[in-house]
């Protein structure tokens, strides 16, 4: 298997553009998670689903953040419009069972 | 989610084995000990996992004490790639949906010297 797969892996946006962060997790995993992880804050725990139903959101910044989980194959974590507060590096992991494997994670800057 | 405790930095000789211990004195009966490490600007690896048995793999030894209030991570023969952080966490794995999340507190920063 090839991982966590995280797409772009680097994104230089302007303030105000709306920004997609994409993930396909590990085939047979049933959770997904979405982290941020920043120099001050640390690891955060964003949002996760259960078989692509959202469980618990209530990391999520704010209103300019969503994510979906259309399919078992398929997340996107979005940010309209974003900030430069926002700059960060995003992972997103997948789990079955017990272990969590993470992707390589998308650097984010907003300039 | 059980909180727990780690050193915020370590430094060990290569070679030599790494002991990184963990409180988690307020865990409860079906969370698991988990240990995770990131090595600089990669995603989170996971090491092992462990519910009251020591556990070892090609990777690590955990050691959890008798009433699992704490536990070791216990890097044998510490090479410089072992330069991370280490994140200590617990979890209850087959429990309801809520209990599934994994919440990374700050970690022990590990350094490896030659």
């Amino acid at each position: 298997d090839a991982g966590v797969i995280q797409s772009p892996r680097h994104e230089v946006t302007e303030m105000g553009q709306e920004v997609t962060l994409r993930c396909k997790p590990i085939s047979g995993h049933d959770y997904l998670f979405w982290y941020r992880q920043t120099m001050m804050r640390g690891l955060e725990l964003l949002i996760y689903f259960n078989n692509n139903v959202p469980i618990d959101d209530s990391g999520m910044p704010e209103d300019r953040f969503s994510a979906k989980m259309p399919n078992a194959s398929f997340s996107t974590l979005k940010i309209q419009p974003s900030e430069p507060r926002d700059s960060a590096v995003y992972f997103c992991a997948s789990s079955r069972d017990r272990k969590a494997f993470f992707g390589q994670g998308t650097r984010l800057t907003v300039v | 989610d059980a909180k727990t405790t780690q050193p915020t930095s370590m430094d060990c000789a290569e070679g030599r084995a790494a002991n990184l211990p963990c409180n988690h004195s307020t865990i409860s009966g079906n969370e698991y000990v988990y240990w995770y490490r990131q090595i600089h600007s990669q995603g989170p690896q996971y090491i092992i996992h462990g519910l009251k048995n020591n556990e070892t793999n090609e990777m690590a030894s955990l050691i959890i004490t008798e009433d699992r209030k704490s536990s070791t991570l216990i890097l044998p023969h510490a090479t410089l790639r072992d330069t991370a952080v280490y994140y200590c966490i617990v979890r209850d794995p087959l429990g309801i949906q809520g209990a599934q999340k994994l919440v990374f507190g700050q970690g022990t920063r590990l350094t490896i010297n030659p």
